[in-house]
């Protein structure tokens, strides 16, 4: 079964703190994102990858980085957590058809 | 002008009724298009994929209008269970990769 999994589901931090969210797939896809909702203005794509250690901008990149050194891989930083990066943040492979989503990380910026 | 769009929700529907979603994208050289469903506090999960020659899936008929640059999602028979929310999805390849864009959604409730 395909399998999209994400470090946590829940996580609080402080404002100014670097932020690391993993996110780890076991289906050999060559694309992943990252991807953030909000209500009211669904979900918006931050970066993807659609390869080892390639990235490119999503509609939303600032106040965040990636790292892409494995195929399996793919780590969203938030490199000075502010609150307005309140959000949840969702990972997704695809290979060349629909996206497959990990379960979410709700983080709080405090 | 948002690169995908779909209907403004949400949509309260009698069980039973037959409901439909429409989503229009701006990019014509988009080349893959999709429904995905999301529960609420639940990731999205994919619901179907859309193709040019319309393609069932039980209750469920997707259409792609590539002339028009929209693609629907119909629901016949409405279940309880088929409240959620609907987001159609289009790939436009960038680069090597696909990148997808997602609609922002419509919410459908069917009551009892």
């Amino acid at each position: 079964d395909v399998k999209v999994t994400q470090s946590s589901r829940y996580l609080v931090k402080r404002t100014g703190e670097k932020v690391f969210l993993e996110c780890v797939q076991d289906m050999d896809h060559e694309n992943m994102f990252w991807y953030r909702q909000d209500p009211g203005l669904g979900l918006r794509l931050i970066y993807f990858s659609y390869d080892v250690k390639m990235k490119e901008k999503g509609d939303i990149p600032e106040g965040y980085s990636v790292s892409r050194e494995k195929k399996e891989r793919f780590s969203l930083i938030l490199e000075s957590a502010s609150t307005n990066q309140t959000s949840m943040y969702l990972c997704a492979s695809s290979l060349w058809g629909g996206a497959f989503f990990g379960q979410g990380t709700r983080l709080t910026v405090v | 002008r948002k690169e995908v769009e779909q209907d403004p929700g949400p949509f309260n529907v009698p069980e039973g009724a037959t409901v439909a979603f429409n989503c229009t994208y701006s990019n014509s050289a988009s080349q893959s298009f999709f429904w995905y469903r999301q529960d609420c506090r639940k990731e999205p999960k994919l619901l179907m994929s859309v193709y040019s020659s319309g393609n069932e899936d039980g209750r469920f008929t997707a259409q792609l209008n590539r002339a028009s640059q929209y693609i629907s999602l119909l629901i016949r028979d409405s279940k309880l269970s088929d409240s959620a929310t609907y987001l159609c999805v289009v790939t436009s390849f960038y680069n090597q990769g696909g990148k997808l864009i997602f609609g922002q959604g419509t919410e459908l409730s069917v009551k009892p």
